[in-house]
């Protein structure tokens, strides 16, 4: 099956600076989709991104559907950006990556 | 608008009783799915659906039940619980099986004692 994973594990910020994350995937696939896990376990969706570059306020992801890789941008980051970020991919069922854990320092 | 919705939010159970964790969508998707997550583990696929009276499984089913009577509900019963089996639980549900967007609903936290 797909193979999906996601750099960096873990990444502690200060207020106001900008970070990338990345998520790599293994074949070809119909759906890309970002989440954020907030600190109470809420899964919030942030992009639906099979392909293409969309922006919501801060955040912006950009798929590199030919590539295999995701990129998710984060802007003057927030605490309130804190949780762990998902991808997750759709081969024949939705296949997640392990996460990347996003904490910001006040 | 509801969206997912999962019950109950909390349960605390003895190995060896038998319980059903439900969940319900609004939005008349035809793609249902349940996921459990775990530290360190990720989300993994435990069951899904395609539709009514369709159920498949995923990458953890052992130990798990599932039914599809009808588009809106896809419960999920755990007929004899087992301390491995404490976890988070996640209901999801997309409009289309390859092309369309995941919903979740706000998770289920199991303990089995």
């Amino acid at each position: 099956g797909i193979q999906v994973e996601q750099s960096p594990p873990d990444l502690i910020l200060q207020e106001g600076a900008n970070s990338t994350l990345r998520c790599n995937f293994s074949d070809s696939v119909n759906n890309l989709q970002w989440f954020h896990q907030n600190p109470w376990g809420q899964l919030i969706n942030l992009f639906y991104i099979p392909s293409g570059t969309k922006q919501n306020g801060r955040l912006s992801a950009t798929t590199v559907a030919t590539e295999r890789y995701s990129l998710l941008y984060i802007s003057s980051s927030q605490t309130t950006d804190s949780g762990v970020y998902f991808c997750a991919v759709l081969g024949q069922n939705f296949v997640f990556g392990p996460g990347t854990r996003l904490s910001v320092l006040p | 608008n509801a969206g997912v919705t999962q019950t109950p939010k909390f349960q605390v159970l003895k190995t060896g009783q038998s319980m059903t964790l439900q969940c319900a969508q609004d939005m008349n998707h035809e793609y249902m799915s349940w996921y459990r997550q775990d530290p360190g583990m990720g989300l993994r696929l435990i069951h899904y659906s395609v539709g009514a009276g369709i159920t498949d499984q995923g990458e953890v089913p052992n130990g798990y039940n599932v039914s599809r009577s009808t588009t809106e509900d896809f419960p999920l019963r755990l007929l004899s619980a087992a301390p491995s089996q404490t976890s988070v639980y996640f209901c999801a549900s997309s409009g289309q099986t390859n092309t369309g967007e995941l919903f979740f609903g706000e998770g289920s936290r199991l303990t089995v004692l």
